[in-house]
């Protein structure tokens, strides 16, 4: 499996302002993505961090709220902007290595809490 | 309907007792089978990953995979204190996995 390092592990925000995650892999990897965990939720797919574009968001979620960079293969960045209460989640990186094309790795994630 | 649906616990068991969690699913053209176990505030751990119906074991734990009933189980033998985590199954199509489905999860609570 991949080491994935995920930072910060929680934070504390007041409503809108926004919060930076940074995920950092040990090697590259085939597809990075960016999940949303809300409390007592399944995984939900924000959107693939694509390397040097822009990322490719699924229904419901749009860049200006969740921006995305991913400048080479193994480090990607989501901001949370503009952050009300209902952004309250765990915020989680994930992977897909080489040759793997169905098995997901996760970071530890980020515990967000918006005041 | 939700494509996968998940046994919602909470389940508590006493060690050593062999604990079943189950997911269901709608969709045929899924083919892979993921289960992950994620321990309070820490990401989802990949746990087990099968392909065809039938089980699959490794050590403590089995998977199960019915495709004709379109049902999947983890079973986990001797249970300890230590598995007490939330399980979540996870399902794909061939190729991508930006399309894994997920279960909600069914915590799990393993007593002394």
């Amino acid at each position: 499996s991949a080491v994935i390092s995920q930072k910060p592990s929680r934070d504390i925000c007041q409503r809108g302002t926004s919060l930076t995650i940074q995920c950092q892999v040990d090697s590259q990897v085939t597809m990075m993505f960016w999940y949303r965990q809300q409390p007592g939720q399944s995984l939900t797919l924000i959107a693939t961090a694509n390397q040097g574009s822009e990322a490719t968001y699924e229904s419901g979620f749009v860049i200006d709220k969740f921006p995305i960079s991913r400048p080479n293969l193994t480090f990607s960045t989501l901001t949370v902007s503009n952050m009300s209460p209902e952004d309250s989640s765990i915020y989680l990186c994930s992977v897909v290595r080489a040759g793997s094309r169905e098995k997901l790795f996760f970071g530890s994630g980020t515990q967000l809490s918006v005041l | 309907q939700k494509e996968v649906e998940q046994d919602p616990g909470p389940l508590s068991v006493p060690e050593g007792a062999i604990v079943s969690l189950n997911c269901t699913y709608s969709n045929s053209a899924f083919q892979y089978f993921m289960w992950y176990r994620q321990y309070s505030r820490k990401g989802p751990e990949l746990l087990m990953y099968t392909y065809s119906s039938g089980n699959k074991e490794d050590g403590r734990f089995t998977a199960q995979v019915d495709k004709s009933s379109k049902y999947i189980s983890l079973f986990i033998r001797d249970s300890q204190p230590s598995d007490s985590a939330t399980y979540l199954c996870a399902m794909v199509f061939s190729g991508s996995a930006r399309q894994l489905t997920f279960g909600s999860g069914t915590q799990l609570t393993v007593l002394p």
